[in-house]
This record gives C-alpha cells, structure tokens and sequence, in this order.
C-alpha cells in the first residue's frame, strides 16, 4: 500500500523558514517523480513544486520561485520542501504527491497534509 | 498562462446524473485528471488521463474531453460523493502543474 506521511508543519513568523519532509513507502520511490500540492483555507488546490527521479528536473510554480526548494533522498525514501521568506499567503496545507510512471504530473497518491501558518 | 474554469457548485439529486465542467481553450489536446476532495481528507483521484479510473473509483464516475471541455460525470449520485471536485493538467513545456478552481458538488 502506499504510504506518503508529511511532517515539520507548523507555526513560523513571516520571514522565517521551514523544511517539510514526506516519508514515502509502500512503492519503489527512486521509480517515481514526486511533488508538493498546498491548499490555503477557503482557496483551492494550488500545485507548488515538482521533481523529477532523479532530480535532473524541478519546477515551481511563479509564486514559490526563488524561495522554496524541492530536494529528495532516494536512499531513505524521503521527499523535502525547503520554504524561505515566508509570507501569509504561503499558509497552507501541504501535501506530499505522487506522480504516475513516466511523470506525466497526474497525481495518483497524497498523503494526508501537513499545516503551515505564517504569522505576521 | 493557462487556466481552468469551473462552476463554483453544482447540485443534485440523489440518484441523479451529475455533470462537471471543466473549461479551458483547447482543452481536448491535453490530459485531464480529476480529484476529490471530501471535507477533512486528502484529496483523491478520481479520473485521470481524461477518462481513466483508478482502482477502487466506483464506476459511477466517467470523464471525457474534447475541444474547450472536460466533463467529470458522476451517475447515481450518493450522498457520500458530495465533496469538492477540482481538475487538472499539465503544461509540459513550462512545467507548470494548473487547477481548475474547484466544483463544491452538493447532493440534496
């Protein structure tokens, strides 16, 4: 079964950094692009970043590009968002994504999410 | 850049056909995945590629694509299929991932 299980949400003051970690199991992770999916309160579901299997390739949407950075650890089955310069309208519930084979950004699993407030 | 229109809600019936729109200029050259997402739970996919259904997604959900119109239809409405349906694609060649704003589908 596929387990994606997002952590390291939390409350950080505007500015401020934060590192979110998805451990992936259930599935051959090094096979798979991977990526982050955020949903603000009362907003809809906005893609953030994307990250191919090997890292050869990552994309950001425009209003995370330059301040947040999408990483992976293929040996321990573990996908990142690192987040920088934190603004309010970056609070959101993160979700950890998985993308089908061959990476044709069609997400088939989420984990359940991870909060972040940015206070001001 | 590219964007995905859909109806803030739609209602129906039980046991009625429900029909979401999902528009977007030409969006019949690109594939179109669908999720749902119940209040409280992660979202879930429920079309992808335009009319593939995942294992475990009651056959009661279809879609379709052509020209500026996606359509997620959902036959035999049940009261647990209310929830808020949102579509997507992928522009390749700008990498960018782009939702539809969302259908809030409310059974009466």
């Amino acid at each position: 079964e596929v387990q994606l299980v997002e952590s390291g949400g939390g409350l950080v003051h505007r500015g401020g950094s934060l590192r979110l970690s998805c451990a992936a199991s259930g599935f051959t992770f090094r096979s798979f692009a991977m990526g982050w999916v955020r949903q603000a309160p009362g907003k809809g579901l906005e893609w953030v970043s994307s990250i191919s299997t090997e890292t050869l390739r990552t994309d950001y949407a425009d209003s995370v590009k330059g301040r947040f950075s999408i990483s992976r650890d293929n040996s321990k089955n573990i996908l990142f968002l690192q987040l920088s310069s934190l603004r309010a309208d970056d609070s959101a519930e993160y979700f950890c994504v998985r993308d089908t084979i061959g990476g044709s950004r069609s997400f088939d699993s989420w984990g359940q999410g991870t909060r972040v407030t940015v206070s001001s | 850049s590219y964007e995905l229109t859909q109806p803030p809600s739609v209602s129906v019936a039980p046991g009625k056909t429900a029909r979401l729109t999902c528009g977007g200029n030409d969006i019949g050259t690109k594939s179109v995945h669908w999720y749902q997402r119940r209040p409280g739970q992660a979202p879930v996919q429920v079309i992808s590629f335009d009319i593939d259904r995942p294992a475990g997604i009651p056959e009661r959900f279809s879609g379709s694509n052509s020209g500026n119109t996606a359509t997620l239809t959902i036959t035999r409405v049940e009261a647990g299929d209310e929830a808020d349906y949102y579509c997507q694609v992928w522009d390749s060649d700008s990498g960018r991932v782009i939702f539809g704003g969302g259908t809030r589908l409310t059974v009466l």
